[in-house]
């Protein structure tokens, strides 16, 4: 069955710190992949996608992910943290015409 | 150029009624779709329209359905309402058909059902 897990439902990290957020996925062929954030009364906003060719995806906001075929996963990272990134975050899979997101990652961010 | 809205932002109904949401897609887009956002389940698909005719469709009972005009704008129907519809109902636009396309969402309609 497809599915995309997020292992971590809440994630708290310092301003300044480095972050990393999991993403696993259960698909027949290699999907198009997705993260998008969710601020508070917001809708959702790509960060970015990888579709093919280099393995690390650079999006906005100073976000990147990086796509392991042998581990199934899109970890999102961010070298550095600001308040602003605290929200919710979404990886997706897509294709064939069908697109399944995770349960999403909260960050909250400590001064 | 104006994002994705949706009207209204916020609903309150009770058990049995209906209920109608509207979604104005960025201009040029000729995508819409419709997800439900739930604490419980997440995110999930419910329907993509694209030139009046809806072409996916999630898995959600017969009493969600939808449509699109010709200007690109969508409404979606919900028809006896129960409990658990009680949802963040949110609309996304792109410019092409199909889901993995880059997707603008609205800030969604939250629907309490009483």
């Amino acid at each position: 069955a497809q599915s995309v897990t997020q292992p971590d439902i809440h994630i708290t990290v310092s301003e300044g710190a480095s972050l990393e957020l999991r993403c696993n996925y259960s698909y027949g062929a290699t999907p198009y992949l997705f993260w998008y954030v969710q601020s508070p009364g917001q809708g959702l906003q790509l960060l970015l996608k990888y579709f093919s060719g280099d393995t690390l995806v650079q999006g906005i906001k100073g976000f990147e992910a990086e796509f392991k075929r042998s581990q199934s996963s899109f970890n999102l990272r961010k070298p550095s943290v600001h308040w602003s990134d605290a929200a919710e975050y979404f990886c997706a899979v897509g294709r064939d015409d069908k697109i399944i997101f995770g349960k999403g990652t909260r960050l909250h961010i400590l001064p | 150029k104006a994002g994705v809205t949706q009207t209204p932002r916020y609903l309150i109904k009770t058990r049995g009624q209906q209920v109608t949401l509207s979604c104005s897609p960025i201009s040029g887009h000729r995508s819409v779709s419709w997800y439900q956002q739930t604490p419980g389940q997440g995110l999930q698909f419910l329907f993509e329209y694209f030139s009046e005719t809806q072409r996916n469709k999630g898995n959600f009972p017969g009493r969600f359905s939808g449509r699109q005009f010709s200007n690109s704008r969508s409404e979606m129907n919900v028809s006896t309402l129960e409990l658990g519809d009680s949802a963040l109902y949110l609309c996304a636009s792109s410019l092409a058909l199909g889901l993995y396309n880059e997707q603008f969402f609205g800030p969604g309609t939250r629907l309490t059902v009483l």
